[in-house]
């Protein structure tokens, strides 16, 4: 059964700092993995999606990198804003197989806060 | 503007009485899901649904129903609500990729279910 982790489960910087949010999983044999964005009581937000065949995916500030023989993703997100303070959620899709297409597995999240 | 809708968005019931989540995308998306989220558990898959008429049970799906008679709709049904089910419930959809692995899933803006 696919296990997803994020670490550290909470952060907390000053604005202006580039960081990194972990997200690692014990099945490698991945469709693909979404990056997403909560903030309180609310939805989520797409923020990336990597192909299982893909390295990388670069949104504006954000570049989320797969590496799938080590089980690890990671979200790097350049010059911090307060604006970023949310949770930021991995899930992983398992495969086309049938009846595991589509279903995503999320990790706990990353609560991040970016204060001025 | 494309987006994934429900309703109600907050919802207070009693034991035992029925009630539908409704959940609308204008995408038109093959495939459509139902989450919960918990605190400490995280998002959990209830049911999804590949196509009009096939629908499948998730991780959690004891107390719920689905139905999917139309590829837009994908209410959720809780026959007789108990107060285990006080929950954040999310509705998501995504087209159909086959192999290509570009599946992105798109979130409705959740519902507040208080079972009391």
């Amino acid at each position: 059964k696919q296990e997803v982790t994020q670490i550290p489960a909470a952060l907390s910087v000053p604005e202006g700092e580039n960081l990194v949010l972990n997200c690692s999983f014990t099945d490698s044999a991945i469709y693909n993995l979404q990056w997403f964005r909560q903030d309180p009581g609310k939805g989520l937000t797409s923020l990336l999606l990597i192909q299982s065949s893909q390295r990388e995916q670069t949104s504006g500030r954000l570049n989320a990198s797969l590496d799938k023989s080590s089980g690890r993703s990671t979200l790097y997100i350049a010059a911090s804003q307060p604006g970023d303070s949310a949770t930021y959620l991995c899930a992983l899709n398992p495969g086309t197989g049938g009846t595991s297409y589509g279903k995503l597995t999320f990790g706990q999240g990353t609560i991040l806060t970016v204060h001025p | 503007e494309a987006q994934v809708t429900q309703n109600p968005r907050y919802l207070i019931t009693v034991t035992g009485k029925k009630l539908t989540v409704t959940c609308s995308q204008n995408m038109n998306h093959e495939y459509m899901s139902w989450y919960r989220q918990d605190p400490g558990l995280g998002l959990r898959q209830i049911y999804y649904s590949m196509n009009v008429e096939v629908t499948d049970k998730g991780d959690v799906p004891e107390g719920y129903k689905v139905s999917r008679k139309e590829k837009r709709n994908f209410p959720l049904i809780l026959e007789s609500p108990s107060p285990n089910q006080t929950s954040l419930y999310f509705c998501a959809s995504s087209l159909y990729a086959g192999s290509t692995g570009y599946n992105e899933q798109f979130f409705g803006p959740g519902t507040r279910l208080t079972v009391l």
